[in-house]
């Protein structure tokens, strides 16, 4: 299957600085990229969609000056996480679509990462 | 708004059969996914069925999908110690835009 790299897997960050994470589509061009948030032993949450050179699409409730989301290419979406405080420690997750011919779409997830606010 | 439920925990013995359920509301799905989540990791597609599907048998899996009444399950055959994770169902549509709903999860545990 296509494979998505997301980066960093894990970062500790001090209270108030931003951390930005990368998602890659390494061997497809992702048309659409959702960035989702899991609290622990919780579900996924889905932050946001975002289309590339458009701007992202954030579900209710999430602040979207607080996680800026830049979709610059097909193949790289970035989340960042602006002036982080603990409440902000969770498992980020992206996920690619890509569109095989005609109607089938999938989605591939990268990694996660873990994100501690100290 | 689309929902996706399943029951937050299983336990199965070693070598017996494990079997989560999973229901949804959006009749519009297309898709419908089983997840596999170990401790501190991404997720890992196990398996997935086209909503015209009413099975899908790959290896140890088996997906049921009952259109009508919107439910879906997971089998595991012979269920192993390597099988204790979370299990999540998720459903989506077919536009490239639609966001993949989750369940909330399924805690497997595996009893020796």
């Amino acid at each position: 299957g296509a494979v998505v790299s997301q980066h960093p897997s894990w970062v500790i960050c001090k209270s108030g600085t931003s951390v930005k994470i990368e998602c890659r589509s390494l061997d497809f061009q992702a048309t659409t990229m959702f960035w989702y948030r899991q609290f622990p032993k919780q579900s996924l949450m889905l932050m946001a969609t975002s289309n590339e050179g458009s701007k992202a699409t954030y579900e209710q409730g999430v602040e979207k000056d607080k996680f800026l989301i830049n979709h610059a290419s097909l193949t790289l979406s970035t989340l960042t996480v602006t002036s982080a405080h603990p409440e902000d420690s969770s498992f980020y997750i992206c996920s690619a679509s890509v569109i095989w011919t005609g109607v089938n779409t999938e989605a591939f997830f990268g990694q996660g990462t873990r994100l501690t606010v100290v | 708004g689309e929902d996706v439920e399943q029951s937050l925990f299983l336990s199965v013995r070693e070598g017996d059969s494990s079997v989560i359920n999973c229901t949804y509301t959006d009749s519009s799905s297309t898709y419908l996914y089983w997840y596999k989540q170990e401790p501190g990791a991404g997720l890992q597609l196990l398996t997935y069925i086209f909503s015209n599907m009413d099975m899908k048998q790959d290896q140890r899996l088996t997906v049921l999908l009952n259109k009508k009444d919107k439910h879906l399950s997971l089998r595991i055959a012979d269920t192993q110690t390597g099988d204790s994770a979370i299990y999540f169902c998720a459903e989506r549509g077919s536009s490239r835009d639609d966001k993949i709903i989750f369940g909330k999860g399924t805690r497997l545990h595996i009893l020796p």
